[in-house]
């Protein structure tokens, strides 16, 4: 069974930073793609960063780009987002996400980040 | 960047009866990158339909997909209680490489 469980949510100052970490089990973690993906309170999906099963290819959103960093540790089976200079609009439920081709296949339960003086 | 619009914000419907589920992109998207999701409160999102008409492991056949181009459909042929629910379409591209719609709540009427 994919099971994908999210930590290092909080309670952080705007200007902060975090770092969430996402321990996968259940699969061959570095044969998947694996994405961030955010959800503000009462909001819809917004997708944040993906990153390849070999950590080469990486991508970002323009809204955390040169902020946030997605990384991947093939051989603890963990997938990271250390998000710096953090914002009062990146407060959201943060899931992190196996993809499979051209959609996102199973999905964490999400840990909630609260950007907030 | 490709924009997708989802009608309607939400959809008041009895149980038993069809839903229709509207997602429109600004621009052509490619069939295989079409994916629709189902998320309940307190809980993550679930893979429904993806490759615009393909159900998700475990998903009822009364769910269905259709569309092309710039028109897509999330159909449920006839609504059970647990089918309540915010439902997202996404599209996969290059960048940002998914983008989702702002979500159609279907509630009980």
């Amino acid at each position: 069974e994919v099971q994908l469980l999210e930590s290092g949510g909080g309670l952080v100052q705007p200007g902060g930073s975090l770092r969430l970490s996402c321990a996968a089990s259940g699969f061959t973690f570095s044969s998947y793609a694996m994405n961030w993906v955010r959800q503000a309170p009462g909001k819809g999906l917004e997708w944040v960063s993906a990153i390849s099963g070999g950590g080469g290819s990486i991508y970002y959103a323009d809204s955390v780009q040169g902020r946030f960093t997605i990384s991947r540790d093939n051989s603890k089976n963990t997938l990271y987002l250390q998000m710096n200079s953090l914002r009062a609009e990146d407060t959201a439920v943060y899931y992190c996400a196996r993809v499979s081709p051209a959609r996102i296949e199973y999905w964490g339960q999400g840990t909630l980040v609260t950007v907030s003086s | 960047e490709i924009v997708l619009t989802q009608s309607p914000g939400t959809l008041s419907l009895s149980p038993g009866e069809r839903a229709t589920l509207s997602c429109r992109a600004s621009q052509n998207v490619s069939s295989s990158y079409l994916a629709w999701y189902q998320q309940k409160p307190g809980q993550a999102p679930r893979l429904l339909i993806y490759g615009t008409s393909s159900r998700a492991t475990g998903i009822p056949d009364r769910f269905s997909g259709s569309g092309s181009g710039t028109d897509f459909t999330l159909t449920i042929s006839r609504l059970e209680p647990e089918d309540f629910a915010v439902y997202y379409c996404q599209q996969y591209g290059s960048s940002p490489r998914y983008t989702f719609g702002q979500g159609t709540k279907l509630e009980i009427k």
